[in-house]
């Protein structure tokens, strides 16, 4: 899991503002995943990219969007749209046996 | 969609006793079922994963087992250590060959105490 970075690790961001959140993997894995995770509960599914130029929306997809222009990267926005951002935020990616790999991940705080 | 429920919450147990942690699953076509640690404020860790061809997998103190049938599966820890104090996350997915879509539970509280 050495092998997957998130940056940064800790966001700050005023309401209405779009942010970017960046997610790169080494690990030449072909699937990558962004979750969310908020207190006291599990992770839920936002975005899944099977390979480069195309992903399909998880569970929770409204108010975010996503790119894979690079096998390497997975970069997730967060839109204005989406109601409630504070969350820590989880990228992973994973090679055909399944096994997903998680990044450090990043606090995202919206006042 | 899938559904994963997990039970119990919160658990504690005295050090060097056994932990039991049980997670049932609503899409029978799912075929495979990880666990992962998660520490305060860092990433999870998968600590082990069984696929639906096998009953019971062991990995030195750890242990998952799976019932298909009643759709359940569990994470055993033996010999408990206080470093073993973590959130511990079951999830389900269908291997579809490419990307896997993971259904997680809502966590386990782990504290063990001395």
């Amino acid at each position: 899991d050495g092998g997957i970075t998130q940056s940064p690790k800790y966001l700050f961001r005023k309401e209405g503002q779009n942010v970017t959140l960046s997610c790169e993997q080494n690990l030449n894995h072909d699937a990558m995943y962004w979750y969310r995770q908020d207190p006291g509960q599990g992770l839920r599914l936002i975005y899944y990219s099977q390979i480069v130029n195309d992903f399909q929306k998880g569970d929770i997809a409204e108010g975010y969007s996503v790119s894979r222009e690079k096998k390497e990267s997975f970069p997730l926005t967060v839109t204005s749209a989406q109601k409630n951002p504070t969350a820590f935020y989880l990228c992973a990616s994973g090679g055909l046996a399944d096994e997903q790999y998680f990044g450090p991940g990043t606090r995202l705080t919206v006042t | 969609g899938e559904n994963v429920e997990q039970h119990p919450s919160t658990l504690s147990v005295q050090e060097g006793d056994s932990a039991v942690i049980k997670c049932t699953y609503s899409d029978s076509a799912s075929n495979y079922f990880p666990w992962y640690k998660q520490e305060l404020g860092k990433r999870p860790q998968l600590i082990i994963d069984i696929r639906s061809n096998v009953g019971e997998k062991k990995d030195q103190r750890i242990a998952v087992t799976l019932n298909k049938t009643a759709k359940h599966f569990s994470l055993h820890i033996t010999e408990t250590q206080p470093e073993d104090s973590a959130v511990y996350f079951c999830a389900a997915s269908i291997d579809t060959g490419t990307a896997s879509k993971l259904t997680f539970g809502t966590g386990t509280r782990l504290q063990v105490t001395l």
